[in-house]
């Protein structure tokens, strides 16, 4: 059975510091992930996401996010937080071998930017 | 346009009410999915459809009715709602199969469904 899990449900970091929001994942084969980011009373939108090759991925918004295989992590980074970083972030796996886009989510994550 | 339009944005109705919502998607995607986001618990995935065939349900009570008339519309047709149901209902969209598969759901704005 597929599953995330986001350990923390509120991030907190000062503008300017570097941020990162974990993930870790299970899955029966090989995983495509995802990071998503929803601002209140928007729908998801889509960060980046890792299907093969580098393990480092770059995304939107100067987003990045490492794949760790053999710790089963895709952890979200950003080398310095901005204020309107601030949103819910959510990280969701797909088993490659499935033919449908079906997406598992993690709980999601808080992000606060103060300045 | 926006590549997944949802409609209504807000929604208000008592629980003998029947309203429907409405996603459309401009992106050429084959498959359609209704996923619920309440506060505090995780994105519940309700129905998906593949080339307008419902090929899941996930145990999603009977006042919840899918429709797929074509690969670009989805509706979701409410009655008898009960105020446990308020939630903020997003539809989304990928292209899956044939090799032309990219992995990633597009999601629309959602519709905030409030039952009084």
């Amino acid at each position: 059975a597929q599953s995330v899990a986001q350990p923390e449900d509120q991030v907190n970091v000062a503008e300017g510091n570097p941020l990162t929001v974990k993930c870790t994942y299970s899955v029966s084969g090989n995983p495509y992930l995802f990071w998503y980011v929803q601002y209140p009373n928007r729908g998801l939108q889509f960060l980046l996401k890792y299907i093969t090759g580098d393990n480092l991925v770059k995304g939107s918004y100067g987003f990045e996010a490492e794949f760790n295989k053999s710790q089963t992590s895709f952890h979200l980074k950003k080398p310095s937080a901005l204020v309107s970083d601030s949103a819910l972030y959510f990280c969701a796996v797909r088993d490659r071998g499935s033919t449908l886009g079906r997406l598992y989510f993690g709980r999601g994550t808080q992000l606060t930017v103060w300045p | 346009e926006t590549g997944v339009t949802q409609t209504p944005r807000h929604l208000v109705m008592g629980m003998t009410n029947k309203k429907s919502l409405k996603c459309e998607q401009h992106l050429g995607h084959n498959a359609m999915y209704w996923y619920k986001q309440s506060a505090k618990k995780p994105l519940e995935l309700m129905f998906v459809y593949s080339l307008e065939e419902r090929v899941e349900n996930n145990s999603v009570p009977s006042r919840f009715s899918p429709e797929c008339p074509n690969s670009s519309h989805l509706f979701l047709h409410l009655h008898t709602l009960q105020p446990e149901d308020s939630a903020l209902y997003l539809c989304a969209s990928s292209q899956d199969g044939g090799g032309r598969e990219t992995g990633e759901l597009f999601f629309g704005e959602g519709s905030r469904l409030t039952v009084l």
